[in-house]
């Protein structure tokens, strides 16, 4: 996977639900994984998917993939201002190897 | 524990230094990656090692040079950088670097600034 697209921003309000998307190019990704990363941090790995699923649910995160067009959403409920951050979708860059490729990032803003 | 550290958090340093930054784990993970980050840019990979041994380079100049003494540690030592190659660099490791399975932790990475 060479272009893995997200928008660039999403401004929500506090306890209003986030949806941020990423569209990925390698049909035969295994998984599909979503980092945070807050102001001046490293990488904190969020959830992941395996291919063969539809949707995972993990607490306030949700995950939904849908394969046929290489759509994969991270959706947060109940958004907090500690959310606030940028969100990366990434996927293995190929078969033979397990470093990964990132999205643009999505940078989550949470109102008050 | 899914732990990794770095050091230093930051380093300034001038185009004739050679400085290095390390990385460590005790996950017990065979496999660890240096990632380059650019202010509001994803990370992009440097180079990879699997099993201590180098097994992959993105075409990185030779001004970095990566070292994996151990399974636990890997280095990155820099030497008469340019003033472009300040970023955030990121280590991360993972089970093998083989498997679909193969989760990514990323340590909190190094800020580098180069004069």
């Amino acid at each position: 996977g060479e272009d893995v697209e997200q928008s660039l921003f999403l401004s929500v309000r506090e306890g209003d639900s986030s949806v941020i998307n990423c569209t990925y190019t390698d049909s035969s990704s295994t998984y599909l994984y979503w980092y945070k990363q807050e102001p001046g941090a490293g990488l904190q790995l969020l959830t992941y998917i395996f291919s063969n699923m539809d949707m995972k649910q993990d607490q306030r995160l949700t995950v939904l993939l849908n394969k046929k067009d290489k759509h994969l959403s991270l959706r947060i409920a109940d958004t907090q201002t500690g959310d606030s951050a940028i969100y990366f979708c990434a996927e293995p860059m190929d078969t033979g190897r397990r470093a990964l490729t990132f999205g643009s990032g999505t940078r989550l803003q949470v109102q008050p | 524990d899914t732990e990794v550290t770095q050091t230093p958090k930051h380093l300034v340093m001038g185009m004739t230094n050679k400085k290095s930054l390390k990385c460590e784990q005790h996950m017990g993970h065979r496999a660890m990656y240096w990632y380059k980050q650019k202010a509001k840019k994803p990370p992009e990979l440097m180079f990879v090692y699997s099993y201590e041994k180098l097994s992959i380079n993105e075409s990185v100049p030779s001004r970095f040079s990566p070292e994996c003494p151990n399974s636990s540690l890997l280095n990155l030592h820099l030497h008469a950088l340019q003033p472009e190659d300040s970023a955030l660099y990121l280590c991360a490791s993972s089970q093998d670097g083989q498997g679909a399975w193969d989760t990514q932790y990323f340590g909190p990475g190094t800020r580098l600034t180069v004069l």
